[in-house]
């Protein structure tokens, strides 16, 4: 099984700053990576898709790249609504896995 | 509008069993692969199972492999998840989730919308 590992597991930050959130395979999973954001209490939503896709309605501040085993999410201009929990996820084989989270909290 | 909305959590007791549903509507449901992701109390997301559009592809998780069983019924626009056996450690809120591409086959994809949840405790 491929297993994701993310870093930080917490991120404090201030409105506006620029943070970053990387996820690393334990073997390549080529682009098929997914980032989602969770609030508590409600479902994941997907923000990037194929490591760099930004899904339709996902505010251009959030950013993915990288390829193989590196990845890294990256929101510019941290507003209020961005403080939840975050996770990487591959989907390049089965069984599909997921980081253990970063949860991004207000400095 | 796309809508998963999952019913049949509950309490159960261990070595007990449950069958969750998810009624789906606002897409053609035949045309997509969905899955069962769960989220045990304050922890992280963990794949459950997937099931192709034609059910020709089934996946599980090794930790619920032969004691849980994906299904769907296409004409009725519904997924569902057998759990039998259950374990403590199955004690989560289950998501039902749809991929976020159109077609059959054993095709890899992202998940792009997923339904409210559903509690199910195992507790003695």
């Amino acid at each position: 099984d491929i297993q994701m590992t993310q870093s930080p597991s917490t991120l404090s930050a201030s409105a506006g700053d620029r943070v970053t959130i990387t996820c690393r395979a334990t073997q390549s999973v080529s682009t098929y990576l997914a980032w989602y954001q969770q609030k508590p209490g409600k479902a994941p939503k997907v923000l990037i898709h194929r490591a760099s896709s930004l899904e339709s309605g996902v505010p251009s501040r959030f950013n993915g790249s990288g390829s193989g085993t590196d990845f890294t999410l990256t929101i510019s201009g941290l507003q209020p609504d961005d403080f939840a929990t975050y996770y990487c996820q591959q989907y390049n084989s089965f069984p599909y896995t997921f980081g253990q989270g970063t949860k991004l909290e207000i400095k | 509008e796309v809508q998963l909305v999952e019913s049949g959590g509950g309490l159960v007791k261990p070595e007990g069993s449950l069958r969750l549903s998810c009624a789906a509507s606002g897409f053609t449901f035949n045309g997509y692969s969905l899955n069962w992701v769960r989220q045990a109390p304050g922890k992280g997301l963990e794949w459950v199972s997937s099931i192709s559009t034609n059910s020709n592809y089934i996946h599980y998780a090794d930790s619920v492999r032969g004691r849980f069983t994906i299904s769907r019924d296409n004409a009725q626009n519904s997924l569902y998840l057998q759990m039998n056996s259950l374990r403590a450690e199955d004690t989560a809120v289950y998501y039902c989730v749809r991929v976020g591409t159109y077609g059959s086959g054993n095709r890899r994809s992202w998940f792009d919308s997923w339904g409210q949840g559903t509690l199910v405790t195992v507790s003695s």
